[in-house]
């Protein structure tokens, strides 16, 4: 079955820098969807991705779905304490499948 | 527009009992879905319901059902509970189904003894 798969699971930042976290999929996405959720909150909607080969920006955040619509990214500059949480991405239109997420701590 | 909302927010059972967990879904939301999260095995679908109607189902023992009422509010029960069902159980409802925004409600914490 379809399988997302995300990394790195951990990533710890000084604040000020950036990074980028990963999404790939076993099969071709419909679309891509991006969650975040703080520590001990729900998954909140980030955004979601449709075309092949699409780029989508929110302030520091931007986003990225393959050309191939089997992979995507999530680029964060100039890191911010505010962005400590868990990023998920989903992807499926019958099943959505959630990957295991990337885990922020911010080192301010 | 309120929220999606769930109760009970926490709740703690024995091994062998079983348990019904409530959804209210955004207004106008046909869609909810209920997900299984652990920290070891992430969030997992469990099941998706659309007009009353079962339209998907995870990877998860007959144990776990649920069902949609016509307001569209949804319950999911697990019967025979066991040690490792201890979860955050989140239901998220959209317009008209996975392939659209989710919106999660804040889920509610099941501890089995």
């Amino acid at each position: 079955g379809q399988q997302v798969m995300q990394i790195p699971q951990y990533q710890h930042v000084q604040e000020g820098e950036d990074f980028t976290t990963y999404c790939n999929s076993s099969t071709t996405l419909s679309n891509i969807q991006w969650y975040k959720q703080r520590p001990g909150g729900h998954p909140v909607f980030l955004i979601q991705l449709v075309k092949s080969g699409e780029v989508k920006k929110q302030k520091r955040l931007t986003f990225q779905f393959g050309e191939a619509k089997k992979n995507s990214s999530l680029h964060i500059t100039a890191t911010q304490t505010t962005d400590v949480g868990t990023y998920f991405c989903a992807g499926g239109d019958y099943k959505l499948s959630f990957g295991a997420g990337t885990t922020v701590t911010v080192r301010a | 527009k309120a929220g999606v909302t769930q109760t009970p927010r926490y709740l703690i059972k024995t091994r062998g009992q079983q348990v019904t967990l409530s959804c209210s879904p955004i207004s106008g939301h046909r869609s909810v879905s209920w997900y299984q999260q652990t920290p070891g095995q992430g969030l997992q679908f469990l099941f998706e319901y659309f007009s009353e109607t079962q339209r998907n189902k995870g990877n998860f023992p007959g144990r776990f059902s649920g069902r949609q009422f016509s307001n569209s509010r949804s319950e999911m029960n697990v019967s025979t509970l066991e040690l490792g069902d201890s979860a955050l159980y989140l239901c998220a409802s959209s317009l008209g189904g996975l392939g659209e925004t989710q919106y999660f409600g804040p889920g509610t914490r099941l501890l089995v003894l």
